[in-house]
């Protein structure tokens, strides 16, 4: 089983629909982020958890909005979804530095949203 | 603003050649990380390597490196031996910490790399 479980990894949606996107890890990592990825505008940060207690708006959180319910868990929901909100979107986690790791980003596979 | 630019959208190299994917960034941080990602046709984000900005030597591995040259802010991924599988979209990456304690990872917009038999 992959260390970073996002689900579903294929929806498509309406226009105003409610869409959670869900993400759970099980590296013990307390660093949680979500992305989204565009052609040609590469990876953009929309929210990022440093732990249960902790959420920052990342450059694109407008209309996203994140829960996280425990270390292992951390959804991206989108309240009212609008077509410009087609992407893949990724989920990620992050090791502090100061251990063994290089403290790279540690990829889910990925969740394809289509909004029509 | 931190920032990663990747100036190269696309680029072609033949089978066996090495190419350089560029990667620029922008920081006022002493302390940050550079990384490279690969990502094939299947959409999965595979760690490629990582330079640390104190690090002195260049980070190798296996056929990758990364030629990083702090004075020109810039961190460009060589690639030995093109092979095949190499056909990918490439992201640079930026960690930097922010006011709060955490670290963000900020990312170019790729080069997509194709391998010519």
């Amino acid at each position: 089983d992959a260390d970073v479980t996002q689900t579903p990894r294929n929806r498509i949606t309406k226009t105003g629909k409610r869409i959670m996107l869900e993400c759970s890890q099980t590296k013990g990592h307390d660093r949680m982020y979500w992305y989204r990825q565009d052609p040609g505008l590469g990876l953009r940060l929309i929210y990022y958890s440093f732990d249960v207690k902790d959420i920052n708006k990342g450059e694109i959180s407008d209309g996203y909005s994140v829960s996280r319910q425990a270390q292992a868990k951390f959804s991206l929901s989108l309240e009212s979804a609008i077509p410009n909100q087609t992407a893949l979107y990724f989920c990620a986690t992050s090791d502090p530095t100061g251990g063994p790791d290089t403290g790279e980003l540690f990829f889910g596979e990925g969740s394809r949203l289509t909004v029509l | 603003a931190q920032k990663i630019t990747q100036t190269q959208p696309g680029m072609f190299v033949q089978e066996k050649e090495a190419v350089t994917l560029d990667c620029t960034y922008d920081t006022s941080d002493q302390s940050y990380g550079l990384f490279w990602y690969k990502q094939p046709s299947s959409g999965e984000m595979i760690f490629l390597i990582y330079q640390g900005s104190y690090d002195e030597q260049n980070a190798t591995e296996g056929r990758y490196s990364l030629n990083f040259q702090k004075a020109r802010k810039s961190a460009n991924l060589v690639i030995s031996a093109s092979q095949l599988g190499d056909s990918a979209m490439y992201f640079c990456a930026m960690r930097e910490l922010t006011t709060s304690g955490t670290y963000k990872y900020i990312f170019g917009t790729g080069t997509r790399l194709k391998v010519l038999a």
